[in-house]
């Protein structure tokens, strides 16, 4: 039980493109999801945490225009990221936690690229 | 704000032995949760193992297991028998129980842990 699956796995798009990468709790219904970044070899850096219903709570200094949170419902979250540019490429990784849970779960991630 | 610290950026270990991943936190709160989280190269994250603070008995799953001072504000990992398929990033996590910052994840640097054969 309580997974999460990401798509797509790896995404190569050109530099002004958007791109949208879906987050799905497969056997769960999860009120919260988050998204992270993350560097090689580095720390996850949290984005943005999302309600379902609500409008997503970004961290300082990720804007928000660029990218887009939607939680349309309990079990599926997307990150949009809105023109993309070289410095956009990175790992993005979602996560889930269920409702009145302490325990979040991962999907496994998304490579951007961006030419 | 609450900071997690893993002071440790790469560790090793022979195949069988056991090793031990440190991790110190910073928080003025008196509930909260400690993960440990396993990065293998499919950089897919895994549980490993948690631990809820008003409860003083340390976890333990299979061969992890934690040591968990409160007061030191240290959650350290301890691996048994190591195996190659431990080999991976980890990472110590904080999440505080309550707030507008409940669920919310503040991770440690990462660890990265090498088993050799």
């Amino acid at each position: 039980g309580a997974v999460v699956s990401q798509h797509p796995s790896r995404v190569i798009c050109k530099s002004g493109t958007s791109v949208k990468i879906e987050c799905r709790s497969l056997d769960f219904q999860a009120t919260t999801m988050f998204w992270y970044r993350q560097f090689p070899k580095k720390s996850l850096m949290l984005m943005a945490t999302s309600n379902e219903g609500s409008k997503a709570t970004y961290e300082q200094g990720v804007e928000k225009d660029k990218f887009l949170i939607n939680h349309a419902s309990l079990t599926l979250s997307t990150l949009t990221v809105t023109s993309a540019h070289p410095e956009d490429s990175s790992f993005y990784i979602c996560s889930a936690r269920v409702r009145l849970g302490d325990t979040q779960y991962f999907g496994p991630g998304t490579r951007l690229t961006v030419l | 704000a609450q900071t997690v610290t893993q002071s440790q950026p790469e560790m090793s270990v022979q195949e069988a032995e056991t090793v031990t991943l440190s991790c110190t936190y910073d928080t003025s709160e008196s509930d909260y949760y400690l993960f440990w989280y396993k990065q293998p190269p499919s950089r897919q994250m895994i549980l490993v193992i948690r631990q809820e603070a008003y409860k003083q008995q340390n976890a333990t799953e299979n061969r992890f297991s934690v040591n968990f001072q409160k007061a030191a504000k240290s959650f350290s990992l301890k691996i048994s028998d190591s195996q190659l398929g431990d080999a991976a990033m980890y990472f110590c996590a904080y999440m505080r129980t309550g707030g507008t910052s409940y669920g919310k994840l503040t991770f440690g640097q990462g660890t990265i842990l090498t088993v050799h054969p």
